[in-house]
């Protein structure tokens, strides 16, 4: 199993939809989770944290599935401006606990 | 504040010469990390420095890259007898060694190798 795996679209969606990825993760040890977004030829920034009961920003949901060991990132009424790569972030706890980036889900938003 | 800063922005290159790229993380930031990226692909791990050691540098594809990172701080990549395909972009990455810190990141180096 891969350390983060994340399907990596793309996603197509209309304006006003409704959209969800999700991150699957194999260290069960993880303790810190991110939500990172990549827009075309620019650095990933934060997108949000996510922690272990949920959290929302805006029209952003994150959650997280300790049994199952997955994230995932719910986007509600999706604008254009949403449009980009969505990068899921663990760290690996017990070895050299560094942060590792899934592939990243590719999201355009439609008109 | 300041964030991370590279530099160069844009590194032009011909195939076999070294290059040195160079990051500044934020202030107070313990743990350093490189990856690289190219067109259209997912980022790419290359090493993690928590201050001046590196636990793990897996991720360096071979023997002509190294990393370096001195006072806690300041980080270099360097790549010796570039070769075409190490053209990417480099980017760097800081943030706090606790449970929670996200990672902070650089504007990246472009490196092209002719």
């Amino acid at each position: 199993r891969k350390e983060v795996e994340q399907d990596p679209g793309p996603f197509n969606v209309p304006e006003g939809a409704t959209v969800a990825f999700n991150c699957t993760y194999s260290n069960s040890a993880s303790q810190s989770f991110f939500w990172y977004r990549q827009d075309c030829r620019k650095e990933p920034k934060l997108l949000m944290s996510v922690y272990s009961s949920g959290n929302e920003d805006g029209r952003f949901t994150a959650q997280l599935n300790r049994a199952s060991q997955y994230i995932s990132l719910l986007i509600r009424d999706s604008k254009l401006s949403d449009s980009a790569t969505y990068l899921c972030v663990v760290n690996m706890r017990g070895g050299s606990e560094k942060l590792v980036f899934g592939k990243g889900t590719k999201l355009t938003v439609n008109p | 504040g300041a964030g991370v800063s590279q530099s160069p922005s844009n590194k032009v290159t011909e195939k076999g010469k070294d290059v040195e790229l160079r990051c500044d993380p934020i202030s107070g930031h313990t743990a350093l990390y490189w990856y690289r990226q190219s067109l259209g692909q997912g980022l790419e791990f290359l090493i993690y420095f928590q201050g001046n050691s590196a636990p793990d540098k897996s991720g360096l594809p071979s023997d002509r890259f190294s990393a370096e990172r001195t006072g806690g701080s300041v980080s270099t990549l360097t790549i010796q007898r570039t070769q075409q395909e190490d053209s990417a972009v480099y980017l760097c990455a800081s943030s706090f060694h606790r449970e929670g810190s996200p990672l902070h990141f650089g504007n990246g180096t472009r490196l092209t190798v002719t």
